[in-house]
């Protein structure tokens, strides 16, 4: 499996403009992170999904930030509208629970996204 | 909920020399946790858990500990290489949500 994979790499837009970010999960997981990372609040969850169903959005910052799960191996986060400080990195992540507590997530590269 | 405190920010170490990050959790409930190293420009990856049936585990130069009466767990890295050189996360896991310390930046010194 060539693992969790996001697009796209690089996005810079204008405020304003709607966002797209796009997960791949590793095949058989079925439970989907999506992560922000900045340098002044480190790694932050914003919403986790399980079996396609979202769990725990607590994290999710505003109205202007909506995940969705079509299927089973793919995931979008949309920022619409986008403003400067949505600028980080965002990661999605995958994993396998098992029957307790805890299991490894499979981090994607992450999308730095920049807006001006 | 749980919370989980990371020190130091920043680790400063000579190549070859120990390094120990260490890290608190307040929910007593939790009983995963994991380490995740992050190299520049890449996603957080495992380099080693333990769960709490289990006080210590190592792997080649990586160990970690827990200590659950006192509610911490360190990760120790022996003989200190410059590929280690990275950003390290702790995590703890009450349910199957990982609950992230801040980070430590560990930097080898040639």
């Amino acid at each position: 499996d060539a693992g969790v994979i996001q697009s796209p790499r690089h996005e810079v837009t204008e405020m304003g403009q709607e966002v797209t970010l796009r997960c791949k999960l590793i095949s058989g997981h079925n439970s989907l992170f999506w992560y922000r990372q900045t340098m002044m609040r480190g790694l932050e969850l914003l919403i986790y999904f399980n079996n396609n169903v979202p769990i725990d959005d607590s994290g999710m910052p505003e109205d202007r930030f909506s995940a969705k799960m079509p299927n089973a191996s793919f995931s979008t986060l949309k920022i619409q509208p986008s403003e400067p400080r949505d600028s980080a990195v965002y990661f999605c992540a995958s994993s396998f629970p098992g029957t307790t507590a805890g299991s490894e997530a499979f981090f994607g590269q992450g999308t730095r996204l920049t807006v001006v | 909920g749980e919370n989980v405190e990371q020190h130091p920010s920043t680790l400063s170490v000579q190549e070859g020399d120990s390094a120990v990050i260490k890290c608190t959790y307040s929910d007593s409930a939790s009983n995963y946790f994991p380490w995740y190293k992050q190299e520049l420009g890449k996603g957080p990856q495992l380099i080693i858990d333990i769960r709490s049936n289990v006080g210590e585990k190592k792997d080649q130069r990586i160990a970690v500990t827990l200590n659950k009466t006192a509610k911490h767990f360190s990760l120790h890295i022996t003989e200190t290489q410059p590929e280690d050189s990275a950003v390290y996360f702790c995590a703890a896991s009450p349910t199957e949500q990982l609950i992230w310390g801040a980070g430590t930046k560990l930097i080898i010194k040639p």
